[in-house]
């Protein structure tokens, strides 16, 4: 059974540009979930997507946009990159029945200068 | 809305020492309650959960309690290793919609030998 990967590891950013961090599921696992932590600080929920919509979205303005794939793989876009935007972006996937078990990747750290 | 509030860290112990890291949740409806543990430079990992009123949730020697009386949801391990060392989050996901998980800040533990 194949884990959650994200890519890339690491990523610096200029800001005012764009960025886009990649997540691939669990097999078998058809929801994706992403959230954003920064340093010191629990992970706050950017978005859900499911069947390749979001059906759920946190506290983040309209740059924080996603896509969800056939394959259920995701992405994550940020456009018009902040400073504050520097934190690591977690991935998380989960089967839309259950207990709300979510499986996380290892993250992307993302730094904005 | 929905939210977490855990004891504030670091908690440093020696080993072989009690652990508690206290955890109280605000909800509405009858939410799951898990536990995720953070190892330095890696993603989150599920520790443990529990679904209902008075479930015991256990896993590698923690175990945590869903209270729903005192709606707590304390993490605890009768002999901790130096390989705990890690950030512990307590977490809620809701009853109902999508799947949404509230992070708590998180706790830090140290175990010095």
């Amino acid at each position: 059974e194949t884990g959650v990967t994200q890519s890339p590891t690491h990523l610096i950013k200029t800001r005012g540009q764009q960025v886009t961090l990649r997540c691939s599921s669990q097999s078998g696992h058809n929801t994706v979930s992403w959230y954003q932590q920064a340093l010191g600080q629990g992970p706050q929920f950017i978005f859900q997507y499911y069947r390749e919509e979001e059906n759920g979205r946190g506290n983040f303005p309209p740059r924080f946009s996603g896509l969800q794939f056939p394959n259920y793989s995701s992405e994550l876009n940020v456009n018009a990159l902040e400073l504050d935007d520097s934190a690591l972006y977690l991935c998380a996937s989960s089967l839309v029945q259950g207990s709300y078990e979510q499986y996380f990747g290892p993250g992307t750290r993302l730094t904005v200068t | 809305g929905d939210s977490v509030t855990q004891m504030e860290g670091p908690v440093t112990l020696s080993e072989e020492a009690f652990l508690t890291i206290n955890c109280t949740y605000t909800a509405t409806g009858y939410p799951s309650l898990f536990w995720y543990v953070q190892y330095p430079g890696e993603g989150l990992q599920l520790l443990l959960k529990a679904t209902k009123a008075d479930d015991k949730g256990s896993n590698k020697g923690f175990e945590a309690t869903y209270r729903k009386e005192t709606t707590s949801f304390h993490l605890e391990k009768g002999s901790v290793q130096v390989s705990d060392s890690a950030v512990y989050f307590c977490a809620l996901g809701p009853a109902g919609g999508y799947q949404k998980v509230t992070f708590g800040t998180g706790t830090k533990l140290q175990v010095i030998p």
